[in-house]
């Protein structure tokens, strides 16, 4: 078993709709929470970074996590062509022992069409 | 201020031959990752170095190894080429100061190694 699952999709919906990215994750010691987008041919960017459970939003974007279940999310709101990409969820342990390791989930494609 | 860069961008190799790909931080950024991307299995951890120093180290065979320099620039090099290797390599830069807990990863474009 994957320590972070995540459905690849691939999801398609249309431009302005809400689109709702999930992913789950086994081990308790994972304390950050992050996720990227990657479009084709380019290296994955960080979206959104959260620490504790509740909800961080940035602009369009709401990033969501409950501890208790395992379970991370993101939202995106008004959704664009340009949203169109990859997106990937993260988790790193905390402490010491992590340096420079993020553990990702397998990916969901996302098409927004016009 | 320049972004992340690997080279090369493409690369084919045979099985059996030896591979070495170059990445180059962020200015200032002194902790670079290493990660392989896949289809089947996504973004897997690599290493990561610090100051020259490899600081964590991921499930991989002894095969794949890299190196830092006191520029903090990285090498990483894959010996003895499977099929499998086949993949996208990513290389990722941050601070590193701590520990790359909560320090933000940039990465590169990746170098695309194709072994036939």
């Amino acid at each position: 078993q994957k320590e972070v699952e995540q459905d690849p999709g691939p999801l398609s919906v249309p431009e302005g709709a809400i689109v709702s990215l999930n992913c789950t994750y086994s081990n308790s010691a994972f304390q950050y929470f992050m996720w990227y987008r990657q479009y084709s041919r380019k290296g994955p960017e960080l979206l959104m970074y959260t620490y504790s459970s509740g909800n961080k939003e940035d602009g369009r974007f709401t990033a969501q996590v409950d501890k208790s279940s395992k379970y991370i999310s993101l939202f995106i709101r008004d959704s664009q062509p340009s949203d169109s990409a990859t997106y990937l969820c993260a988790v790193v342990v905390g402490g010491g022992t992590s340096y420079g390791k993020l553990t990702f989930g397998q990916g969901t494609i996302l098409t927004v069409h016009p | 201020k320049a972004g992340v860069t690997q080279t090369p961008r493409y690369l084919i190799k045979t099985r059996g031959q030896q591979v070495t790909l170059s990445c180059s931080p962020i200015s200032g950024h002194r902790s670079v990752s290493w990660y392989q991307q896949t289809p089947g299995q996504g973004l897997q951890f690599l290493f990561e170095y610090f100051s020259e120093t490899q600081r964590n180290k991921g499930n991989f065979p002894g095969r794949f190894s890299g190196r830092q320099f006191s520029n903090s620039r990285s090498e990483m090099n894959v010996s003895t080429l499977e099929l499998g290797d086949s993949a996208l390599y990513l290389c990722a830069s941050s601070l590193g100061a701590s520990g790359g807990i909560t320090d933000t990863q940039y990465f590169g474009p990746g170098t695309r190694l194709t072994v036939l």
